[in-house]
């Protein structure tokens, strides 16, 4: 099946700079790719999603880039606010309809 | 208000004992899902809904069953508990099977004994 390997476990970013997290997936057939925003003792919030049509989306301060030759995609947070501090996950599955496949997670901490 | 409704909150039992995790969503959704997150985990897909018709069924063990009374509801029964259940359970929804984001509830957080 699926693994996704979410290769920031933490990050620290200075507030107004930007963060990067980066995912790979192993499955060829994945083709829809979500990230969430868990802040603490909350549920999970959609942030943006990318399917494999595009190779870029951005959606305000977001911009998911997907790179499918090397099955890598990232989240890239432009000028970083305090309240993007949580933690990200990313999510891999062959379309919309089935079962996501999760990362362990990135947990972003902007400071001033 | 809230749009997915996850009761309770927190839920203790014992080894061996039965429990039942309730999931309402009012979004209008047609399909629903259970994920599982546990400690040092990813979170885990486990079933999908649609139409009140089971999907998809990741979770290997038949301990585990869903249960769709209604068109917006999905609980999850889970019987013969043991302390590796122990874990925060979400319920989603989504418009249906062919699109849509996936909305997550607030999660039931399971502590078995």
């Amino acid at each position: 099946g699926e693994k996704v390997e979410q290769h920031e476990s933490t990050l620290s970013v200075r507030e107004g700079d930007s963060a990067v997290i980066n995912c790979t997936y192993t499955d060829t057939a994945s083709s829809y790719f979500p990230w969430y925003k868990q802040e603490a003792g909350k549920s999970l919030h959609f942030v943006i999603d990318i399917r494999s049509n595009v190779d870029r989306k951005q959606s305000q301060r977001l911009i998911v880039l997907l790179d499918k030759k090397a099955k890598r995609f990232s989240l890239h947070i432009t000028a970083t606010q305090p309240e993007d501090s949580a933690i990200y996950f990313c999510a891999a599955s062959p379309n919309y309809a089935q079962g996501l496949t999760f990362g362990l997670g990135t947990r972003v901490s902007v400071f001033p | 208000d809230p749009k997915i409704i996850q009761k309770p909150k927190y839920l203790v039992a014992v080894t061996g004992s039965e429990k039942i995790l309730i999931c309402e969503q009012y979004l209008g959704h047609n399909a629903m899902y259970w994920y599982r997150q546990s400690a040092k985990k990813p979170l885990e897909f486990m079933f999908s809904y649609s139409y009140q018709k089971l999907m998809d069924n990741q979770t290997a063990s038949s301990r585990f069953q869903p249960q769709s009374s209604k068109k917006n509801h999905l609980d999850l029964q889970i019987t013969a508990l043991k302390p590796d259940d122990s874990a925060t359970y979400f319920c989603a929804s989504s418009q249906d099977r062919l699109g849509g984001r996936k909305y997550f509830g607030p999660g039931t957080r399971l502590t078995v004994l």
